[in-house]
């Protein structure tokens, strides 16, 4: 059973333009959501993230958005530049849990020129 | 700062041969965790451990063991490998609660044939 959901497996998205990543999650007691991205050959790098008692956090370039009602978040990344081609994988904690997360199944993101 | 350090970061294992993957971090982060990366499948939780001497099971924890003797060390280990262990491996590592803001190391790819 998938907690945590990305239904697209890629994005393509023009230079300068709006990438938008989505992720749908099914677990009521998540309390805080990640995002990571990773590149080939690497490990996944923290990006952003939100706490569930709030509905919007921004950093640059990165906003996530939380939609507790519709257990939706996505991340936004504008204006999206080449070097953010990576794979990017949402991710969950649930409360009472500790420190374990339980990540999506990723997204693919290409930025083209 | 190194981080988190995997080693080795190839791996190619006949099936019933064991191996240990090794993890290390500098961080002083108690939380320590291992997840396999499979196509299609986003990143699984294998172990993960809240501090030495406390290890505890995660999602797909068949045919692997862990053990954590000191803070900075979590190794895996692999009994008898088979084929569909063949894998991508990331250690991770946080404090505990907080933010998970989770640090992982490069990966180990495993091969078993």
């Amino acid at each position: 059973d998938q907690q945590v959901k990305q239904n697209s497996p890629s994005l393509s998205v023009q230079e300068g333009r709006i990438s938008i990543l989505n992720c749908d999650y099914t677990n009521s007691m998540f309390d805080y959501f990640l995002w990571y991205k990773k590149y080939p050959a690497e490990g996944p790098t923290f990006l952003i993230s939100i706490s569930s008692i709030k509905d919007k956090n921004e950093d640059g370039r990165f906003t996530v958005f939380l939609n507790k009602s519709a257990k939706h978040l996505s991340l936004h990344i504008v204006p999206s530049q080449p070097g953010d081609s990576a794979v990017y994988f949402c991710a969950a904690r649930g409360s009472g849990t500790a420190s374990k997360l339980t990540f999506g199944t990723g997204t693919r993101l290409q930025v083209t020129l | 700062n190194a981080g988190v350090t995997q080693t080795p970061k190839f791996q190619v294992l006949k099936t019933g041969q064991s191996m240990t993957l090794q993890c290390a971090q500098d961080m002083n982060h108690e939380y320590m965790s291992w997840y396999r990366q499979d196509p299609g499948m986003g990143l699984r939780l294998i172990h993960y451990s809240v501090g030495a001497g406390i290890t505890d099971q995660g999602e797909v924890p068949n045919g692997y063991n862990v053990s954590r003797s000191t803070t900075e060390d979590f190794p895996l280990r692999l009994l008898s490998a088979a084929p569909s262990q063949t894998s991508v491996y990331f250690c991770a590592s946080s404090y505990f609660g907080g933010t998970n803001e989770a640090f992982f190391g490069q990966g180990t790819r495993l091969t078993v044939v």
